[in-house]
């Protein structure tokens, strides 16, 4: 499977400001989706990353919230925007091919906002 | 879309019996059905997955089953060990599109 990393691994931050969160694969991927964990919660999908056009978001997600970029097959990031002490979650990026249906999980991003 | 149901939300277990977690699904196109195994602190790992024209599928200790009519799945543990403690979640989708995972399920096997 492909591997996965994400900068930073964790941060805290204060209320108002916005962190930029990277998600880096050793090879090309078809899918690229990220995902919320709050803490001692499942797993919730944020956005799907589609490369060369807008991501698309999930019910609840917003864009101007959570801007989304993919430049290219191996690279996405997660803008969290103006943020408040309730988007203190892991944050994880997760990849997989089209044409199958696996994801793998990126370690996460561990983020606190005061 | 999607909609996954996970049960029991925590499971205690003595060393060596099963332990069984069920899932049921709400999209008929669903074709795949993944458990993911997560330690505290680390990110999910795919332990077991199984897909709509198989009814079962096994693997050493942990198996998968799978009823498409009624639309629900199950992860059996065989003779649990303590390091089997971890969260469980299950997870459904269709070739193309984004996991959705039910809510987890915290096992604790006690020797």
């Amino acid at each position: 499977s492909a591997v996965i990393s994400q900068k930073p691994s964790r941060d805290i931050c204060q209320r108002g400001t916005s962190l930029t969160i990277q998600c880096q694969v050793d090879s090309q991927v078809t899918m690229m989706f990220w995902y919320r964990q709050q803490p001692g919660q499942s797993l919730t999908l944020i956005a799907t990353a589609n490369q060369g056009s807008e991501a698309t978001y999930e019910s609840g997600f917003v864009i101007d919230k959570f801007p989304i970029s993919r430049p290219n097959l191996t690279f996405s990031t997660l803008t969290v925007s103006n943020m408040s002490p309730e988007d203190s979650s892991i944050y994880l990026c997760s990849v997989g091919a089209g044409f199958i249906n696996e994801q793998f999980f990126g370690p996460g991003t561990r983020l606190t906002v005061l | 879309g999607e909609n996954v149901e996970q049960h029991p939300s925590t499971l205690s277990v003595q060393e060596g019996d099963s332990a069984v977690i069920k899932c049921t699904y709400s999209d008929s196109a669903s074709n795949y059905f993944p458990w993911y195994k997560q330690e505290l602190g680390k990110r999910p790992q795919l332990i077991i997955d199984i897909r709509s024209n198989v009814g079962e599928k096994k693997d050493q200790r942990i198996a998968v089953t799978l009823n498409k009519t009624a639309k629900h799945f199950s992860l059996h543990i065989t003779e649990t060990q303590p390091e089997d403690s971890a969260v469980y979640f299950c997870g459904a989708n269709q070739a193309g599109t984004a996991l959705i995972f039910g809510k987890g399920t915290t096992l604790s096997v006690s020797s």
